[in-house]
């Protein structure tokens, strides 16, 4: 089982509508989550932290559920330019293994 | 500030031959990490270095092999070229791993 695990997608959403899509995590143990953008062909972007009490950067809300072992990513009123690959990501190990999943598609559309 | 910053971006090689492949993280991160990403997948961890250590290795063979000089670069190896091994070699550099990594543009491998 991968450590780290995400829906491939791809969610196609209307532009201005709300999309949200999770990650899940195997190792308990794994802290500081990160969800990160990557365009087509480029290289991940950071695009916010992760915390257990949530975190809201204008549009973008990110939650991270220990009990569960599932972080989250919500975008609010998506714009064309929202349309990437997400990446949720993890430090799984002490000496701060960092893994990804394989990323989320998501396609807004006009 | 520069980021971090790879080289070449673009390589092609052939099957059996050997490259190497340079990062330099941002000025003051001693954490390194490679990953290779093939097409349409996420990136898959390779090798994890701090302070000139490894401290981490991901599920690649013996062919891989890395390495952090003094001033905090890297350098990936990959020996006897496969056609599979054609992906973006990324890599990421972190003041601590609980800040996230910033990730170079990559560099583009093709094995032909």
């Amino acid at each position: 089982r991968k450590e780290v695990e995400q829906d491939p997608g791809p969610f196609n959403v209307p532009e201005g509508a709300t999309v949200a899509f999770n990650c899940t995590y195997s190792n308990s143990a794994s802290q500081s989550f990160f969800w990160y953008r990557q365009d087509c062909r480029k290289e991940p972007k950071l695009l916010m932290s992760v915390y257990s009490s949530g975190n809201e950067d204008g549009r973008f809300t990110a939650q991270l559920n220990r009990a569960s072992q599932y972080i989250s990513l919500l975008i609010r009123d998506s714009k064309l330019s929202d349309s990437a690959t997400y990446l949720c990501g993890g430090v799984t190990d002490s000496w701060g293994k960092f893994q990804f999943g394989a990323g989320t598609q998501v396609v807004v559309t006009p | 500030d520069a980021g971090v910053t790879q080289s070449p971006t673009h390589l092609i090689k052939t099957r059996g031959q050997h490259v190497t492949l340079r990062c330099s993280p941002i000025s003051g991160h001693k954490s390194v990490s490679w990953y290779q990403q093939v097409l349409g997948q996420g990136p898959q961890f390779i090798f994890q270095y701090y302070e000139k250590e490894e401290r981490g290795r991901g599920n690649f063979p013996d062919r891989f092999s890395a390495r952090q000089f003094p001033n905090y670069s890297s350098e990936l190896n990959v020996n006897a070229l496969l056609l599979g091994d054609s992906a973006l070699y990324l890599c990421a550099s972190s003041l601590e791993a609980a800040y996230g990594y910033t990730f170079g543009s990559g560099t583009r491998l093709t094995v032909v």
